[in-house]
C-alpha cells in the first residue's frame, strides 16, 4: 500500500464543464502519473510530475491539464469535459529504487454527459 | 515510439486448465513488468523481469523475459477461479519516467 487516495471515486458531470480529479499520497514520492483507462487501450499515460511544479505531457494529454503545488498532491483538471473523456481515471507514484514499479491509486469513475 | 503487444485480449477456461499469456515488442526493454488488476481496483504489480531469459515464480505463476528482452509470458499452472482478473504487462524503455503498457488480457477462470 503506498498510500495513494483518489477524490472523488465517482462523478457523473455534464459537456463543457470543468472537472477537476485530485491524487493524494502520504510517502513523499517525487514522480506521479495519471492515466486514463478504456477497454481495448489499457492504460494510456495522460501527464506526469517528476516533482513540485514539474510536469509533462503524456501520450492523451489534448484536453487536460494538472498541476502539483505540493509533493503529496497531483491535480488533473478537464478544463471543458467532453464525452470522449468518459473513462477510468488511474493516479500512480513511482516507487524509487524498484525498477521503475509504479503503485496505483483505487481509480476515478468519471462519465461525462 | 515503443509498442508492446499483448496476446491474447480475452480468454475463458475452465478451473484446472493451464494457459499463456503474452506480451512482444520489436523494441527492447531494461525491464519488464506483469500487474493484475481486480474489477474497481487499480493495477497492483505482481513482478518484474530484468535479465534476459530470466524465469521467475510466483506459486502457479511463471513469468519469462525473453533472451533479448523483447518479450516477456505469463504461464499458469492449474488456474484457479482466484486468477481471474485483467493482466498487464508494461516495459521500461527509452524514458527514465514512463512505462509502455501492454493493453491487457482479461482473464476468467470458470469453476
Amino acid at each position: 500500500d503506498a498510500g495513494i487516495t483518489q477524490s472523488p471515486r465517482h462523478k457523473v458531470t455534464e459537456t463543457g464543464t470543468p472537472v477537476t480529479l485530485r491524487c493524494h499520497q502520504t510517502e513523499n514520492h517525487r514522480y506521479m502519473y495519471w492515466y486514463r483507462q478504456d477497454p481495448g487501450h489499457g492504460l494510456r499515460l495522460i501527464h506526469y510530475s517528476y516533482g513540485v511544479k514539474d510536469t509533462d505531457k503524456g501520450e492523451v494529454s489534448d484536453g487536460y491539464s494538472v498541476s502539483r503545488s505540493k509533493t503529496e498532491d497531483f491535480l488533473l483538471t478537464l478544463e471543458s469535459a467532453t464525452s470522449s473523456q468518459t473513462s477510468v481515471y488511474f493516479c500512480a507514484i513511482r516507487h524509487s529504487g524498484q525498477q521503475e514499479t509504479q503503485y496505483f491509486g483505487p481509480g476515478t469513475r468519471l462519465l461525462v454527459l | 515510439t515503443q509498442l508492446l503487444e499483448q496476446s491474447p485480449q480475452f480468454l475463458s477456461i475452465q478451473e484446472g486448465e493451464n494457459l499463456t499469456v503474452y506480451c512482444n515488442s520489436s523494441s527492447v526493454f531494461s525491464s519488464l513488468q506483469w500487474y493484475r488488476q481486480e474489477p474497481g481496483e487499480g493495477p497492483v504489480l505482481l513482478v518484474t523481469v530484468v535479465t534476459g531469459g530470466e524465469v521467475k515464480k510466483l506459486k502457479r505463476l511463471t513469468f519469462q523475459f525473453g533472451d533479448a528482452r523483447k518479450d516477456s509470458s505469463l504461464h499458469i499452472t492449474a488456474a484457479q477461479p482466484g486468477d481471474t482478473g485483467l493482466y498487464l504487462c508494461a516495459g521500461a524503455g527509452d524514458s527514465n519516467y514512463q512505462l509502455i503498457w501492454g493493453a491487457g488480457t482479461k482473464l476468467i477462470i470458470k469453476p
